[in-house]
C-alpha cells in the first residue's frame, strides 16, 4: 500500500508564505503531484516532481527528496482564494505499465486577513 | 471546463439500488481513472482503464464495476448500494498511461458526481 501523510489543517495569513509537507512510503515510486481542491470541486493540477529538487511555478513551488520520501508545497504571497485543500499524490508504476495516482487525505488551508 | 465530463452531477438513491455514473474523457485521452472521495477522506483510487482495457484496480468493492467503451467514455456501476457509499465520485483522464502530456499535465479531473444513498 501507500502511506502518504500530510497535516490535516493549516492556517496562514494573507500575504504570508506557507509550506505544506508530505511524506510517503511506497514501492514503484514514479513521481509526486500536488493538486488544489476547493470544497466540492474537482482537484486541479498544481505541480509535479519526479527528480529531486525544487520546481517553481509562479507563487507555487514544490520540492522533492526521493531518498527521504518527502515533498513540500510552498505557497507565497498568500491570497484569500488560496483557501482550499492541497492534495499530495504519489504516482506509482504498476506491472501493466500503467501509472496510477494515490492521494493523501489532503491539507485544508485557511487563509485569514 | 476541464474537458472531462461527468454525469449526472447529483444522484440521490435508496439503499439496495443500483446506479451508473458516466464519464467522458478529454478529447484525445485514452485513460480513464475512477476515484471515490468520502466526507473528510482522501481520494481513493478505484480503477483505471486504458483504451478499453482494465489496467489497474485499487480499493474497488466487488459490488462496483466499470467499463470503458470503444468511444472511450467510461461507466462506473454501483450496486446493492449502502449508506456508506455516499460520496463524491471523480473521474480523471490522461493522454496515455499516466505520463505527463504535451501541456505538462498528468491527470485531468471531472467535476464529479455527488452520490447520496438514503
Amino acid at each position: 500500500g501507500q502511506n502518504i501523510d500530510q497535516p490535516t489543517e493549516m492556517t496562514a495569513t494573507e500575504g504570508a508564505i506557507v509550506q505544506i509537507n508530505c511524506t510517503y512510503q511506497t514501492s514503484g515510486f514514479n513521481g509526486l503531484f500536488w493538486y488544489q481542491q476547493h470544497a466540492g470541486e474537482a482537484p486541479t493540477f498544481l505541480s509535479y516532481n519526479v527528480l529531486d529538487g525544487l520546481e517553481e511555478k509562479g507563487r507555487f513551488s514544490s520540492f522533492l527528496s526521493r531518498s527521504k520520501g518527502y515533498s513540500y508545497l510552498l505557497l507565497k504571497e498568500l491570497q484569500m482564494k488560496d483557501s482550499a485543500s492541497y492534495l499530495c499524490a504519489v504516482r506509482k508504476g504498476g506491472r501493466t505499465g500503467a501509472n496510477n495516482l494515490f492521494f493523501g487525505t489532503g491539507t485544508r488551508l485557511t487563509v485569514i486577513p | 471546463d476541464s474537458g472531462v465530463t461527468q454525469t449526472p452531477k447529483h444522484l440521490i438513491t435508496a439503499t439496495g439500488q443500483r446506479v451508473t455514473l458516466r464519464c467522458s474523457p478529454r478529447s484525445g485521452d485514452l485513460s480513464v481513472y475512477w476515484y471515490q472521495q468520502s466526507l473528510d477522506q482522501g481520494l481513493q483510487f478505484l480503477i483505471h482503464y486504458y483504451n478499453g482495457e482494465e489496467r489497474a484496480k485499487g480499493n474497488i468493492l466487488e459490488r462496483f464495476s466499470a467499463q470503458q467503451f470503444p468511444d472511450l467514455h467510461s461507466e462506473l456501476n454501483l450496486s446493492s448500494l449502502e449508506l456508506g457509499d455516499s460520496a463524491l465520485y471523480f473521474c480523471a483522464s490522461s493522454e496515455s498511461l499516466g505520463d505527463l502530456d504535451r501541456e505538462g499535465y498528468g491527470y485531468t479531473f471531472g467535476s464529479g458526481t455527488r452520490l447520496t444513498v438514503v
